[in-house]
């Protein structure tokens, strides 16, 4: 498969500072991407995409950030909560193919309060 | 967002029995669906994609005579975990994605915990 993965596999942050979670991506051809919150015990739950076309989106407390030069992408959380403890997946959408997701190792964020 | 739900959230069986999970989109019509596995502390890792009316696609190393999927509907697939063994236990997920245009948004399910004993 593709190779997602990320920088840093824990993080932690104290209640009211951003939090930047980090992921790089091996397949240039890869087109869209997306952030995912997995709480315990439930599923990823989307949280924001981007298309390979932009270089910032911005949700909710949350920025994108992706970097098609160094093939890297980042999700920034502003003001972080204990609700934002969960652990984040990067993934890719490959343009060719079955035209499926590939998953990143994940990182886990726990929010100091 | 869309919903998608799953069926049982939890489920402990025997060692040989088989189990069926199942997979709904409450709110959309799902053209695709997809399994995947998910162990301790790790990631999500496909196990197959089933398009409604056809064969599911199955990845590399997955038995597709031991995870029986069916896409009878838009709104409904099943796996089954046939003949399972402790090692098949592990945390499922299914997803569903409304349409097979390149960057269409999956939804995931909660997840089905599943264990053998």
């Amino acid at each position: 498969g593709e190779s997602v993965g990320l920088h840093l596999p824990t993080l932690s942050v104290q209640e009211g500072d951003n939090s930047i979670i980090n992921c790089a991506y091996s397949n240039s051809a890869s087109d869209y991407f997306i952030w995912y919150k997995q709480e315990s015990g439930k599923g990823p739950q989307f949280i924001i995409d981007i298309r390979s076309n932009m270089d910032k989106r911005q949700g909710q407390r949350v920025t994108v950030l992706l970097n098609k030069t160094v093939k890297h992408l980042s999700l920034q959380i502003a003001a972080t909560q204990p609700g934002d403890s969960a652990v984040y997946f990067c993934a890719e959408n490959v343009q060719t193919g079955a035209n499926n997701l590939f998953f990143g190792t994940g990182t886990r964020l726990t929010v100091i309060p | 967002g869309a919903v998608v739900s799953q069926h049982p959230s939890r489920v402990i069986c025997k060692s040989g029995t088989s189990v069926k999970i199942e997979c709904r989109s409450l709110d959309f019509q799902a053209t695709t669906m997809f399994w995947y596995r998910q162990f301790p502390k790790q990631s999500l890792m496909l196990m197959a994609t089933s398009n409604e009316g056809s064969k599911a696609t199955y990845e590399q190393g997955v038995e597709k005579d031991k995870f029986l999927i069916n896409h009878a509907s838009l709104t409904l697939s099943t796996l089954t975990v046939t003949s399972a063994h402790p090692e098949d236990s592990s945390f499922y997920i299914c997803s569903a994605r409304a349409g097979q245009g390149h960057g269409e948004t999956q939804y995931f399910g909660p997840g089905t915990r599943l264990l053998v004993l």
